[in-house]
């Protein structure tokens, strides 16, 4: 079965710095797509980030990134510059042919 | 409207009730998705709709719980004889199409659903 981990329940940045969440997953299929979404107190789950499973090249939005290494089955979230309105729960999500969420970082930006 | 909604924000019910959460995907969207997100937790998946039909609802927990989406649009997830553990946020999520490039989903912002 397909599981997603998210081993950092909490993290905190300061400021402008960077930060980056963990995500490893685990699977026997070889088409998938991983992504990073933010859900804010609001409720509403926002698309960060997405990487399509056959790209080597790691995905690039603005200020996130990810470092996604195939083999380790590991997808990293950095944020750079890191600014108060990221603070957020973040999931890291797995869809192959299923959707699967991990059970999210809660990220805490300092001033 | 420009995003996925869902009505009603909240809902509060007693046990044993029937309940039904509305929602209404971007237009255009053929793939619907349907979560439970229990506090502290990811979403759960629970059904998805490729147009009008089920493809594929192996995440619904029992025969409680029963989604339609007679026109390919708006889906309603319905819930009979509500259980205290039913309590949750229910996420739905549409997308342009199911698989490939255009697979990103968008998240409407849920029904708290409390079963007093």
């Amino acid at each position: 079965a397909q599981t997603v981990t998210q081993s950092q329940p909490e993290m905190s940045v300061q400021e402008a710095e960077t930060v980056t969440l963990s995500c490893t997953y685990d699977t026997s299929e070889s088409d998938y797509y991983l992504f990073w979404y933010k859900q804010p107190p609001s409720r509403q789950m926002i698309l960060v980030i997405r990487q399509e499973a056959y790209k080597q090249q790691n995905a690039t939005e603005n200020r996130f990134s990810v470092n996604f290494q195939k083999a380790a089955k590991s997808f990293s979230l950095k944020i750079s510059d890191s600014q108060l309105g990221d603070a957020a729960m973040y999931f890291c999500a797995y869809r192959g042919n299923q959707f699967y969420f991990g059970t999210g970082t809660s990220l805490t930006v300092i001033p | 409207g420009a995003g996925v909604s869902q009505t009603p924000s909240n809902k509060v019910t007693e046990k044993g009730k029937y309940v039904e959460l509305r929602c209404d995907p971007i237009s255009g969207h053929t793939a619907l998705y349907w979560y439970r997100q229990s506090l502290g937790q990811g979403p759960e998946f629970l059904i998805y709709f490729q147009g009008t039909g089920a493809a594929d609802d192996s995440g619904l927990p029992n025969d409680r719980f029963f989604a339609v989406r007679p026109e390919g649009s708006v889906s309603t997830l319905k819930i009979q004889r509500t259980e205290r553990g039913d309590s949750a946020v229910y996420l739905c999520a549409s997308s342009l199409r199911d698989r490939g490039p255009t697979d990103t989903q968008y998240f409407g912002p849920g029904t708290r659903l409390t079963v007093l």
